[in-house]
């Protein structure tokens, strides 16, 4: 098993282009995280999936958007990038049944955006 | 809603010494709690995990930790640092009966080992 894979794992960005990080997880898990990870501010989440089909927001959703089209996948949009969305994002999934599972983390994308 | 708090950001220990790392988290209940570690370059590993039953709580790479309710404390302890433990680490809290059992993380406490 892969685990939770992240594709790109290095993204140079200009402000305002728009690019599309995808999440893959091949243990049939039910949830799927978006997380923001910055210097101080430890992780932050950003977008959440309880199954596919299905979205919500997390804690810091400005300027992001999200698609679970298949269950396997979460992809992680940002439609005009901004500088303050220089990051290191991770992914993260986790099964369905209860709540004390953990969460499985991806290796991160580091993006910058100029 | 959950917090965490992990005041310590730096920390640097010898190699062969004690280490604890200090969690301190607000929830209204009992919480789910974990600990992470991230080495450098890397994604998040669970070290380890309370959710209920005996509050002193074993994990990988020789490390434990405690739970304390009366201190809403959760510090992770190793009796001897090797200096491959040299990474960042993070307290969770998760609450019980939410949706999507989201994890709020704290700030990071990065351990520095010298030889």
């Amino acid at each position: 098993n892969a685990g939770v894979t992240q594709t790109p794992k290095f993204r140079v960005l200009k402000t305002g282009q728009s690019m599309t990080l995808l999440c893959a997880q091949d243990m049939n898990h039910e949830y799927m995280y978006w997380y923001r990870q910055d210097p101080g501010m430890g992780l932050r989440l950003i977008h959440y999936s309880v199954g596919e089909g299905t979205t919500a927001k997390g804690e810091v959703p400005d300027g992001y958007n999200v698609s679970r089209l298949k269950k396997q996948n979460f992809l992680l949009g940002l439609e005009s990038a901004a500088p303050s969305q220089t990051s290191v994002y991770f992914c993260a999934s986790r099964q369905l049944a209860g709540a004390y599972n953990e969460q499985f983390f991806g290796p991160g994308t580091r993006l910058t955006v100029l | 809603a959950q917090s965490v708090t992990q005041p310590d950001i730096h920390i640097t220990v010898s190699e062969g010494a004690s280490l604890e790392l200090r969690c301190n988290y607000s929830y209204g209940a009992t919480p789910y709690l974990f600990w992470y570690v991230q080495s450098p370059g890397q994604g998040l590993q669970l070290l380890l995990k309370y959710f209920s039953g005996d509050t002193l709580v074993q994990g990988i790479k020789g490390f434990e930790a405690e739970f304390k309710r009366s201190q809403s404390s959760f510090n992770l302890r190793k009796p001897s640092v090797h200096w491959s433990d040299a990474a960042e680490y993070f307290c969770a809290v998760g609450a019980r009966g939410g949706t999507a059992s989201k994890l709020t993380f704290g700030t990071g406490t990065r351990l520095q080992v010298t030889l």
